[in-house]
């Protein structure tokens, strides 16, 4: 069975510290990598997507892929209050797959 | 460029009942995905259609369906409704071609069943 696993949170960083989110996922056939926030009542808002090993800078955000040890991780620089939400990080797995499968989000809350 | 857009925003209904939801997508977008959101389970994925044909289909019993028709547009059918049913159902689109699967979601419709 395909599963994501994210730290549970949740987890709390001052304003201008490093958010640091992790997910591990058990589908080593997984090409496709996504990180989501989402606001409390709101919709998932794609923020970050990585295919292949390494890191990948967007502004503030990086998200990191190692298929080896199937582990994707999000790091948010200089945090803000507004980035306080859910983090959802999901995954296709092979060829073939349409579906998403999500982790169950790690709550983050960035203290002013 | 409009997103997807999900109608209606909020629904009400009885059980027993049945529901109609709408997602059209975000334009040239042929992937549809629905989702249904709890705060138990987290997102669980419904099903998926690409160029009106089903390709996924997740672990929902039969009262679940949905089709997409010719212009992208899709619709998901929910019938004997039961107070489980209560949740966000979240529409994503995504054009599904090789090096682009991001998946782009609607505001959601928050059916309530009682």
């Amino acid at each position: 069975q395909k599963e994501v696993e994210q730290n549970s949170g949740p987890l709390s960083v001052p304003e201008g510290a490093i958010a640091s989110l992790n997910c591990t996922y058990s589908d080593r056939g997984s090409q496709s990598f996504f990180w989501y926030r989402q606001y409390s009542g709101k919709s998932p808002e794609l923020i970050m997507s990585i295919y292949s090993n390494g890191d990948k800078e967007d502004g503030r955000f990086t998200a990191q892929l190692n298929k080896a040890s199937q582990y994707v991780s999000l790091l948010i620089r200089d945090s803000q209050p507004s980035d306080s939400a859910t983090y959802l990080c999901a995954f296709y797995s092979g060829a073939g797959s349409y579906q998403l499968t999500f982790g169950k989000g790690t709550k983050l809350s960035v203290i002013p | 460029k409009a997103g997807v857009t999900q109608t209606p925003r909020y629904l009400i209904k009885t059980r027993g009942q049945q529901v109609t939801l709408s997602c059209s997508p975000i334009s040239g977008h042929r992937s549809v995905s629905w989702y249904q959101q709890t705060p138990g389970q987290g997102l669980q994925f419904l099903f998926e259609y690409f160029s009106e044909t089903q390709r996924n289909k997740g672990n929902f019993p039969g009262r679940f369906s949905g089709r997409q028709f010719s212009n992208s547009r899709s619709e998901m059918n929910v019938s004997t409704l039961e107070l489980g049913d209560s949740a966000l159902y979240l529409c994503a689109s995504s054009q599904q071609v090789p090096g682009n699967t991001e998946a782009f979601f609607g505001q959601g419709t928050r059916l309530t069943v009682v």
